[in-house]
């Protein structure tokens, strides 16, 4: 596709559940971003990747939160034992990184997470 | 640690007349800035970005900001509003060139500026 697709776009979930969010970024792009966007805030940072490894994942809120990025395409945000506070809208973004500080980065809609 | 601060949860304009959307920003190292558009069920949209090459930005849809260190803003403006501006607007800081490689990761988000036109 065109741009960052997430899936699902709508996600409601029990409490205490695990859920997985995936990310597809823009092909050939090798930096991948997820933000948490609570309501009526602006986007939290949560983790960046460059290829495979995460290389700034200090916005993760605990150990219940993980995600991963294999084959440094595809991204799974990964949340075990959710809870209420979880609930957000989670944002995937993609780069191309280069030399230049000249790149955007290109976010996605979103996966809206409601726990109940 | 940096932040930036959007003044006004809520800005009203007539269509037509300025549009002004204020944004300060703390930063211990010189900082990159961005503004984001956000329209309703669509993604973070790109406005500009402020890499130290110059202190005026030049954005899509004719906005533009201007870099001022003395007074650590970044405010947005818009000479005419149109319609189709209502939307929600984030101001953001990452690390700047002696931290960065790239400009774009770590971005904090100020609370957003919503914007309503009024015909």
């Amino acid at each position: 596709g065109a741009g960052v697709s997430q899936t699902p776009s709508n996600k409601v979930t029990e409490k205490g559940k695990y859920v997985e969010l995936r990310c597809d970024p823009i092909s050939g792009h090798t930096a991948l971003y997820w933000y948490r966007q609570s309501l009526g805030q602006g986007p939290e940072f949560l983790i960046y990747f460059q290829g495979t490894g995460a290389a700034d994942d200090s916005g993760l809120p605990n150990d219940r939160f993980f995600a991963v990025r294999p084959e440094g395409s595809v991204s799974t945000l990964k949340i075990q034992r959710t809870e209420r506070g979880d609930s957000a809208v989670y944002l995937c973004a993609s780069s191309l990184q280069g030399a230049s500080s000249n790149t955007e980065a290109f976010f996605g809609q979103g996966t809206r997470l409601t726990v109940v | 640690a940096q932040s930036v601060t959007q003044l006004g949860s809520h800005v009203s304009v007539s269509e037509g007349a300025l549009v002004l959307l204020r944004c300060n920003y703390s930063s211990s190292v010189p900082p990159y800035l961005f503004w984001y558009v956000q329209y309703p069920n669509q993604g973070l949209q790109l406005l500009l970005k402020y890499t130290s090459a110059a202190t005026l930005v030049k954005g899509i849809n004719g906005f533009e900001a201007e870099f001022k260190k003395s007074e650590t803003s970044f405010h947005l403006t818009k000479p005419s509003a149109h319609m189709s501006d209502a939307a929600e607007y984030f101001c953001a800081v990452s690390p700047g060139p002696l931290i960065s490689n790239f400009g774009n990761e770590k971005l904090t988000f100020g609370t957003g500026t919503r914007l309503t036109i009024i015909p």
